[in-house]
């Protein structure tokens, strides 16, 4: 069974800084993995997909990275700002289960110092 | 257009009430899906619609009856539930249920069941 972890599971730092979020997942037979932004109380705002046959995408400040074959993914986050304060979830589709299943790691509680 | 509507924003319902979650779509995807999260956990599936039809249900109990009615919306009737059933609920919607596609998500109902 697919499983995901997210490490750290809280981050803060200040303002301006670069940093880097982690996922690794157990099983590399994935479709594809998928990081999202949720602010507190509110939905998932998809940031990124990587497709399996992908090693990586980039949106503006952000870059994801995966290496399928040691089941990681990483989310890089350039000049980081207040308003990236949020909580990051990684989620991968697994082969396996079904193409219509997303497993979710525990996500990562981001904070931005100003 | 992007978007995945969902109503109401909040919901509180007594034990013995029955209450229905709505979720719309206007992008024309055939794959809908319900989550429940609860706080500081990820999201869990619960039911897979592709088609109209209910393709996943996750084993969740029967006071949760989900209903498709068309191809743009999706509902979930409740009914009986458990304080313990308090929690975000949230939609997503995808072109289909294929591997390599993205689901968005809407911004959730926060149910409290008293």
């Amino acid at each position: 069974k697919q499983e995901v972890t997210q490490i750290p599971a809280a981050l803060s730092v200040p303002e301006g800084e670069n940093l880097v979020l982690n996922c690794s997942f157990t099983d590399s037979a994935i479709y594809n993995l998928q990081w999202f932004r949720q602010d507190p109380g509110k939905g998932l705002t998809s940031l990124l997909l990587i497709q399996s046959s992908q090693r990586e995408q980039t949106s503006g400040r952000l870059n994801a990275s995966l290496d399928k074959s040691s089941g990681r993914s990483t989310l890089y986050i350039a000049a980081s700002q207040p308003g990236d304060s949020a909580t990051y979830l990684c989620a991968v589709k697994p082969v396996t289960q079904g193409a219509q299943k997303l497993v979710f790691g525990q996500g990562t509680r981001l904070t931005i110092n100003p | 257009d992007t978007e995945v509507t969902q109503t109401p924003k909040h919901l509180v319902m007594g034990m013995t009430n029955k209450k229905s979650l709505k979720c719309e779509q206007h992008m024309g995807h055939r794959a809908m899906y319900w989550y429940k999260q609860k706080a500081k956990k990820p999201p869990e599936l619960m039911f897979v619609y592709s088609y109209e039809k209910l393709s996943i249900n996750e084993s969740v109990p029967s006071r949760f009856s989900p209903e498709c009615p068309n191809s743009s919306l999706l509902n979930l009737h409740l009914h009986a539930l458990q304080p313990e059933d308090s929690a975000l609920y949230l939609c997503a919607s995808s072109q289909t249920t294929s591997g390599q596609e993205t689901q968005y998500f809407g911004p959730g109902t926060r149910l409290l069941v008293l």
